[in-house]
């Protein structure tokens, strides 16, 4: 199975800042992730197709990047409606497997 | 529109099953995988299983084989999702969902999700 570490598992952030958070994989995958942000009672939104596509819909601020077993999603300017949790996911082979999150916090 | 429509909230025993089912519209069912994803409390998404309706291709999280049932009937646009021997770790909401992952511009598509709640 594939192993996805996410770091960091949280951090905080002021309105404007770059963020960058990162998946890592156990092996090998292509660019087989994506990545979705997910607000509270809400299901996860997709941001981020095959580790660097844009979901039609997902401001420009958003951008991913990365192949085989290191991936990131960076927010070039946060935005107070970003202010969320960010999952990866890999589907590279089954079992797929999401990251354990990172939670962006206003500072 | 694709819509997908689970059934409603379930309180189990533990040792006991779940049966969720999920209800396509807006699309044929057989043309694309749905995938099961559940929800813990306080907890990140966790990824179940998925199944292609009326066709061979399913794959499983390691820690439900053995427990987890994924069926199909493409007569009614549904599938189904069982979840055996349940205990209380188990309580969670349970989404199905489809184009979760891929090339796709659209989607993905989730279920409106189903509270289970294991308690003795």
């Amino acid at each position: 199975d594939i192993q996805m570490t996410q770091s960091p598992s949280s951090l905080s952030a002021s309105v404007g800042d770059r963020v960058t958070i990162t998946c890592r994989a156990s092996q090998g995958m292509g660019n087989d992730l994506g990545w979705f942000q997910q607000k509270p009672g809400k299901v996860p939104k997709r941001l981020i197709y095959a580790a660097s596509s844009l979901q039609s819909g997902v401001p420009s601020r958003f951008s991913g990047s990365g192949s085989g077993t290191e991936f990131t999603l960076t927010i070039s300017s946060l935005q107070p409606e970003d202010f969320a949790t960010y999952y990866c996911l890999q589907h590279k082979s089954y079992p797929y497997t999401f990251g354990q999150g990172t939670k962006v916090e206003i500072k | 529109q694709v819509q997908l429509v689970q059934s409603g909230a379930e309180v189990k025993k533990p040792g006991a099953s779940v049966k969720v089912s999920c209800k396509a519209s807006g699309y044929t069912l057989s043309s694309y995988h749905i995938h099961w994803v559940r929800q813990a409390p306080g907890q990140g998404p966790e990824w179940m299983g998925i199944m292609k309706p009326g066709g061979d291709d399913t794959g499983y999280a390691q820690k439900f084989k053995g427990r987890l049932t994924m069926t199909g009937d493409t007569s009614t646009s549904t599938v189904y999702m069982e979840l055996s021997s349940l205990r209380s770790e188990d309580t969670a909401v349970y989404y199905c969902a489809r184009s979760l992952v891929g090339a796709t511009t659209q989607g993905p598509y989730w279920g409106q999700g189903t509270l289970v709640t294991v308690s003795s």
